[in-house]
């Protein structure tokens, strides 16, 4: 079974430009999540889909950030315009959908994609 | 904020056992307890979660104490590869992890 996979493992960008980053779920897992690790910190999330929809983007550090899962299946996180604090490590990770009631949700991670913004 | 607390680093020697403290005295009754790693820059790797009974599967065991307060994992049989970060995580449903900063674990030759 493929894990979870993103592209580009690695993006160089200049201030300003515009930058797309690509999750591909797990085959079947309904929930999607982006975590972000900049340089030093802890790694931190940045938010949840569910099949296509928005469950948590909270958070999300501004709105030049735009997350989207059209038709539920892969997604696309783009920084536009990116700035110099938003170079880091990008992880997704996906999870089966247990149903509401379920209390535990192990997530599985991409290797990540590094982003450096000079 | 991460809801649980774990001492930045341990050593081990290679092929003995590596037991890793946690402590999250605020979990509450319908939360998991939860353990991923993370070798060097890859992604962090799922690799056991308990609710209130001692768990084990083919890479660790988890020890939770009876109050829930306290978890530890355990490598029974420490290698080299084993060398990473070590993250305790609580949590329910298909919420989102919270990192803290984990415990740094150096298996040694």
């Amino acid at each position: 079974e493929a894990g979870v996979t993103q592209f580009p493992s690695h993006s160089v960008i200049e201030k300003g430009q515009t930058v797309t980053l690509r999750c591909d779920p797990i085959s079947g897992h309904d929930n999607l999540y982006w975590y972000r690790r900049v340089m030093g910190k802890e790694i931190k999330f940045l938010l949840h889909f569910v099949k296509e929809s928005k469950q948590d983007e909270s958070g999300m550090p501004n709105n030049r950030f735009l997350a989207e899962r059209t038709g539920g299946t892969y997604s696309t996180l783009k920084v536009q315009p990116a700035e110099l604090e938003d170079s880091g490590v990008y992880f997704c990770a996906s999870s089966q959908g247990r149903g509401r009631l379920a209390g535990y949700n192990e997530q599985f991670f991409g290797p990540g994609t590094r982003l450096t913004v000079l | 904020d991460a809801k649980t607390t774990q001492p930045p680093s341990m050593d081990c020697a290679e092929g003995r056992a590596a037991n890793l403290p946690c402590n999250h005295s605020t979990i509450s009754g319908n939360e998991y307890v939860y353990w991923y790693r993370q070798i060097h820059s890859q992604g962090p790797q799922y690799i056991i979660h308990g609710l209130k009974n001692n768990e084990t599967n083919e890479m660790a065991s988890l020890i939770i104490t009876e109050d829930r307060k306290s978890s530890t994992l355990i490598l029974p049989h420490a290698t080299l590869r084993d060398t990473a970060v070590y993250y305790c995580i609580v949590g329910k449903g298909a919420q989102k992890l919270v990192f803290g900063q984990g415990t740094r674990l150096t298996i040694n030759p």
